[in-house]
């Protein structure tokens, strides 16, 4: 069973650009969470989807949006580019909303100069 | 804002020494509670999901225990080995339609 998959794994972005992240979870899993990882902090929360629907989001700007398909996937935008935006941003499935474990990629780091 | 707390930030142990982390969050309102492990250049790893006061958890010789009443999570490590070195994340989760919220960890290195 393949495991949960981001792309692309590395980028280097500049001020002002945006980015789009892909995060394509494991086959059945429903529910899709991002997460922001800065060094010094501990993962940030930055939205979470089920079927479609954003259920939570987290503490940032409205730069960073992100959204749900049909097949569960998912991708988060981050416009006007800033460098504190450089980061690793981790992508999570399970099967559905608060049933267990989540299950994370690899990740996207995102560097920005 | 939930606040999950871990402690101590970091430690560094000999080989078969046994080891604790702190896990801590807000007592009320609980739903469950998660331990990761994160070695590096790989993803987080779930080690266990707790969600009974009183709990304990074991996989092998790293084990954990919960206490809802009084927001605190132990996790144990029992004669720690190099490949046990790793970030170890805890993270929380509160009743109602709430995300799951990390701890910053605690960043174990085993000396050979």
């Amino acid at each position: 069973k393949a495991g949960v998959t981001q792309t692309p794994r590395y980028l280097i972005k500049t001020r002002g650009q945006q980015v789009t992240l892909s995060c394509s979870p494991i086959s059945g899993h429903r529910s899709v969470s991002w997460y922001q990882q800065t060094p010094g902090q501990g993962l940030q929360f930055l939205f979470e989807y089920f079927s479609e629907t954003q259920r939570n989001k987290g503490n940032f700007p409205g730069r960073f949006s992100g959204r749900q398909f049909s097949n569960s996937r998912s991708e988060m935008n981050v416009s006007t580019l800033e460098l504190g935006d450089s980061a690793l941003y981790l992508c999570a499935s399970s099967p559905a909303l608060n049933t267990g474990e989540l299950f994370f990629g690899e990740g996207s780091r995102l560097t920005v100069l | 804002i939930l606040n999950v707390e871990q402690s101590p930030q970091s430690l560094h142990v000999q080989e078969g020494d046994s080891t604790n982390f702190t896990c801590s969050f807000p007592s009320s309102n609980f739903y469950a509670l998660h331990w990761y492990r994160w070695e590096t250049a790989k993803s987080p790893e779930a080690l266990f999901v707790m969600t009974l006061n009183g709990d304990e958890k074991k996989k092998g010789r790293i084990s954990a225990t919960l206490n809802t009443k009084e927001g605190y999570s132990y996790l144990y490590i029992k004669g720690s080995q190099p490949e046990d070195s790793a970030t170890y994340l805890c993270a929380f989760i509160k009743a109602g339609n709430t995300p799951l919220v990390f701890g910053k960890g605690t960043r174990l290195s085993v000396i050979a």
